[in-house]
């Protein structure tokens, strides 16, 4: 597609369950980047991805979240034992490689944890 | 630390100009950029400067960098009901090239 593709849009959940969000970049885009937008709050970063670098995964909020990028390409960001607090939408953005702060994201999954 | 600050709510009425103001703390940050993002929609890069720079003027918008006291304002003149959105000012830290430190976001309403 043209530009970056989130699924789902919205999950709901039962507290103490496991969820996935799924994130397909735009192609070529050799970097990628979660972010969490909380009612009310700016954005929160989570991880990046570049190449076949190390993510730089400091923004991860517990070990209860983890994320991977397959093939250089989709994203998965994985939430365990998912708590009231991570109710969220979880934003996903791609960016092409010298083009440094021009983010393309996409829509975003909205995420209820009940 | 790394923050970017931003008051969270304007309201204008239609026709007139918006200011939406943004502090942050790496006075070494290169670049700075405003992002809009409409309801139910991710953000859009609207438009960025580099710290060089003391102001970028792109039609209706005006950017202008105050590098001493480290404040960004993004200037839309004439308000229009379409420019209903929520403006974010991100910067680029020098202590991580890889990370993207948005603030918290202004919520611009237009009204009649």
């Amino acid at each position: 597609g043209a530009g970056v593709s989130q699924s789902p849009s919205n999950k709901v959940t039962e507290k103490g369950k496991d969820v996935e969000l799924r994130c397909d970049p735009i192609s070529g885009h050799t970097a990628l980047y979660w972010y969490r937008q909380s009612l009310g709050q700016g954005l929160e970063f989570l991880i990046y991805f570049q190449g076949n670098s190390a993510p730089d995964k400091s923004g991860l909020p517990s070990d209860r979240f983890s994320a991977e990028r397959t093939g250089g390409s989709v994203s998965t960001l994985t939430i365990q034992r998912t708590q009231q607090e991570d109710s969220a939408v979880y934003l996903c953005a791609s960016i092409l490689e010298g083009a440094p702060g021009e983010l393309f994201f996409g829509e975003g999954s909205r995420l209820t944890v009940l | 630390g790394e923050d970017v600050e931003q008051s969270l709510f304007l309201s204008v009425r239609e026709g007139d100009s918006s200011v939406i103001n943004c502090t942050y703390t790496d006075s070494s940050s290169t670049y700075l950029y405003w992002y809009k993002q409409e309801p139910g929609a991710g953000l859009q890069l609207l438009t960025y400067i580099f710290s060089n720079m003391d102001m970028k003027q792109d039609q209706r918008l005006t950017v202008l960098l105050n590098k001493k006291d480290k404040h960004l304002s993004l200037r839309i003149a004439d308000t229009q009901t379409g420019d209903s959105a929520i403006y974010f000012c991100a910067e680029i830290p020098s202590s991580s090239a890889s990370k993207i430190i948005f603030g918290s976001g202004t919520r611009l309403s237009i009204r009649p």
